[in-house]
Parts: structure tokens; sequence; C-alpha cells
């Protein structure tokens, strides 16, 4: 059963607004997340996380919401970026790393 | 910077051979990890290792083996390759395994006919 989910699999938003990209996580006892972006034919990079203690982690235009109760987590890009279209996926770290299964993000010029 | 440096980029298999997918990190990682990706999956964790000499496995590590004998090196070993195993792995290193982004490799893409 998938312990990190992506429910949208894809998103487009027009250059200069907000993009928001989901993620929910089954697994209370996860303690850090983390979000990577990804290119065709390259590796995941690294973006942004947060620990569980906190909720609200911000560098540059990217800020993750973590929401515990929910067991939620959000990524908020703002301004969007023609650069920023890639794959973006979660993951949740316990005693192993999960990801999810990604979002597809378009960024329209 | 090297970084992870997985080879080959590319390969194809007839079932039932066996393979090794190679993974180098210059960072002086302890932790490192592989991963297959496959669509509509996600990354799902095989192997992982939390320095030289141990490893344990992920969420899907039936049909593959590792080892770790040096710090910088993880190889992956397909003993008798599958076409379930048709995929793209990636291999990602971090300094230990708590609170810390992992860096990956460009990836190998796997074709097993």
């Amino acid at each position: 059963d998938q312990q990190v989910k992506q429910n949208s699999p894809s998103l487009s938003v027009q250059e200069g607004r907000i993009s928001i990209l989901n993620c929910d996580y089954t697994n209370s006892m996860f303690d850090y997340f983390l979000w990577y972006k990804k290119y065709p034919a390259e590796g995941p990079t690294f973006l942004i996380s947060i620990s569980s203690i906190k909720d609200k982690n911000e560098d540059g235009r990217f800020t993750v919401f973590l929401n515990k109760s929910a067991k939620h987590l959000s990524l908020h890009i703002v301004p969007s970026q023609p650069g920023d279209s890639a794959v973006y996926f979660c993951a949740a770290s316990g005693a192993q790393f999960y990801f999810g299964t990604g979002t597809s993000l378009t960024v329209i010029p | 910077n090297a970084g992870v440096t997985q080879t080959p980029k590319f390969q194809v298999l007839k079932t039932g051979q066996s393979m090794t997918l190679q993974c180098a990190q210059d960072m002086n990682h302890e932790y490192m990890s592989w991963y297959r990706q496959d669509p509509g999956m996600g990354l799902r964790l095989i192997h992982y290792s939390v320095g030289a000499g141990i490893t344990d496995q992920g969420e899907v590590p039936n049909g593959y083996n590792v080892s770790r004998s040096t710090t910088e090196d993880f190889p992956l070993r397909l003993l008798s390759a599958a076409p379930s195993q048709t995929s793209v792995y990636f291999c990602a290193s971090s300094r230990d395994r708590n609170y810390q982004p992992q860096h990956f490799g460009d990836g190998t893409r796997l074709s097993i006919l």
C-alpha cells in the first residue's frame, strides 16, 4: 500500500502565479519530509525539506507546509517560472524513505 | 564535482542473464540506497546501506543483491533478470540516514526482454 500519495498526476499554472503541489502520507511515525524536482533523463534533485517539529519552511520561492494532524504536506512555488516545469516528488522518512508517485508541473509562459 | 555516478546509462538484457549496476559517490557519504522508478509507482526503495559492510532490505528487495565493501561503491546485482525488472534504477547517497537529503545519480535505464 502506498504510504506517500500524490493524487494529482499533473498541474498547469501560468507564469507568475502560484503553484501548489500536494502530498498525503499515512504513517504518523514519519518525521522528515522532502520535495525533489526531476527533469527527464536526470536524477531527482533535492529542493526543500521539513522536519516534523516544524510546520513551515521557506527557501526563496519555495515554501513547504506540514499539517501533521491531517498528514498532509504541500509545496508552494511563488512566482512560478517556466524553468520550474518538471516532475515533483514528495518523500517521507522514518526507518526508510518513501516516495510519492510524482506530479508533473507545467508552467505556461 | 562528480557526486553520484551510475554506470551504465542504458542496458538491454535477456531473461535469465545477470548483471551489476554500478554506483559510486565521491562525497564520503555513509548512507547509500538503490531505487527503481516505474510508471505510476514513484520511486521504490530496493536496498540501502548505512555504512561499509552494512546493508538492509527496502520495500522491493526480491531479485536483487547488494554489498558495500567500501564507502564509495554500492553495486546492485541482478542474478537472473526477469521482464518485471525492466525499470529505471537510481542510486542515491547522503551524509547519514537521518534528516539528510539524498543526492541522486542520473539513473540506469534497464530493459529485459
